[in-house]
Formats: C-alpha cells, structure tokens, sequence
C-alpha cells in the first residue's frame, strides 16, 4: 500500500542549528514534492516544491533534497530560530496531493 | 476574495444531526480539495474537485459524507447523520490547475466538534 511517512513525529533543535526532517514514502512515483508549515489553529502554508528531476532546492534559509532512488526527501532549515516551530508536512503528487503525518518540530532558545 | 475562506470556523453539533460545510476558492482557481485533519494528525484526503471532471471521491471515509461544487466556484462538504468520530478539522484548499507547482492555498479550516 501506499505510505508516506515523517519520522520523529517532534523534533526539539537549539536554536541556530540546523534542523533537517524527513519524508519517505513507498509505492509511489511522484510527479514532485512540496513542503508546507502549519502553525496550530491554521491550515498549512506552502513552503517550497522539488521536482522527481531536480536533487536538490533552496529558498532562503531552507533546502530541500529529493531522492527517487532512496524514495526519501530531506528539509533542512539553516540557522534556526524559534519562529520556525511549527509542524511541518511534505506531500506527494500523483492524481491528487496526499500528505505525510508531519513532523512538529520546536526550536529551543 | 484574497484568500481561501471557509464557514462557519466552529461548529458543535448533536450526534445524529446533519452539518454542512462550505468552502469559497480564490477566484479562478479550478481545483479545490477537501482534507480532514484529527487532533495531533495529518491531513487526510477526502475529496478532489478538478474542472468539469467527475471529482476523486476516493477518500470519502463513508456513505453519509458527501460534497458538490456548484458552478465551478463554491463547495459544500455535507455530513448526515454526524458521529463522535467525526470531530476534527476540515481544511479546504484550492490551486490554479496547469500551474506547474500544484501550490495549494489552504483555508482557516472549520472545527467538527459533535457530541
């Protein structure tokens, strides 16, 4: 069966370090994977998109890597500060957008 | 409007009773998504509007969850006969069809709370 899974459903990192998460999904031959971040009480929020051809993505302080062959993508945030906790979901297009579990992460002062 | 807009942000109701849902889209947008999303969960799919196409209904969890969109613009998310377990969060959001990233534009939500 399809799955798309986010280990380490919390995640606490110091601040200024690099925070990186994980997707890994099976049975599935993506177009593309987004990113999104979701503060609580609010619907989520798109962060970046890598496409099945591209290896690697960057916007500012996040990056984005994309391995087909592992099935896996890596979000890293650079220099992380509290305002980046929040959960964060990655999601896979086939037909339609289907989304991981999310990993909540939180950025200690 | 600027944003995707969804009513009404809060809704308790009586097991047993029938609630509706609605969903307004940015303006041009053809594809419209309905997720559900439990306490401390993901987000799980529920239905896919694209165009004139038949929606993707595959997610629909039962018979008594139901959803039309009319004209191409505005959705309502129908659920008959509500159950305790079907407390949660229902997100709508829409996308611009044929934009080649898919971004999807989330709404506030409406909170399920049935007792």
């Amino acid at each position: 069966s399809q799955k798309i899974e986010q280990n380490s459903e919390a995640l606490n990192i110091q601040e200024g370090k690099t925070a990186t998460l994980t997707c890994n999904y099976t049975n599935y031959s993506p177009a593309y994977l987004q990113w999104y971040r979701q503060d609580p009480g609010r619907g989520p929020v798109f962060l970046l998109l890598i496409r099945e051809n591209e290896k690697e993505k960057r916007k500012e302080r996040l990056k984005v890597t994309f391995d087909t062959t592992l099935k896996q993508s890596l979000f890293h945030i650079t220099a992380s500060q509290p305002a980046d906790s929040a959960t964060y979901l990655c999601a896979l297009r086939n037909e339609k957008l289907t989304f991981g579990t999310g990993t909540r992460l939180t950025i200690i002062p | 409007g600027a944003g995707v807009s969804q009513s009404p942000s809060n809704k308790v109701t009586e097991k047993g009773k029938d609630v509706e849902l609605r969903c307004d889209p940015i303006s041009g947008h053809t594809a419209l998504y309905w997720y559900r999303q439990s306490l401390g969960q993901g987000l799980e799919f529920l239905i896919y509007f694209q165009g004139n196409s038949a929606p993707d209904k595959s997610g629909l969890p039962s018979d008594r969850f139901s959803a039309e969109r009319t004209g191409g613009s505005v959705s309502t998310l129908t659920i008959q006969r509500t159950q305790q377990e079907d407390s949660a969060v229902y997100l709508c959001a829409s996308s611009l069809a044929g934009k080649s990233t898919g971004e999807l534009f989330f709404g506030e939500g409406s909170r399920l709370t049935v007792l």
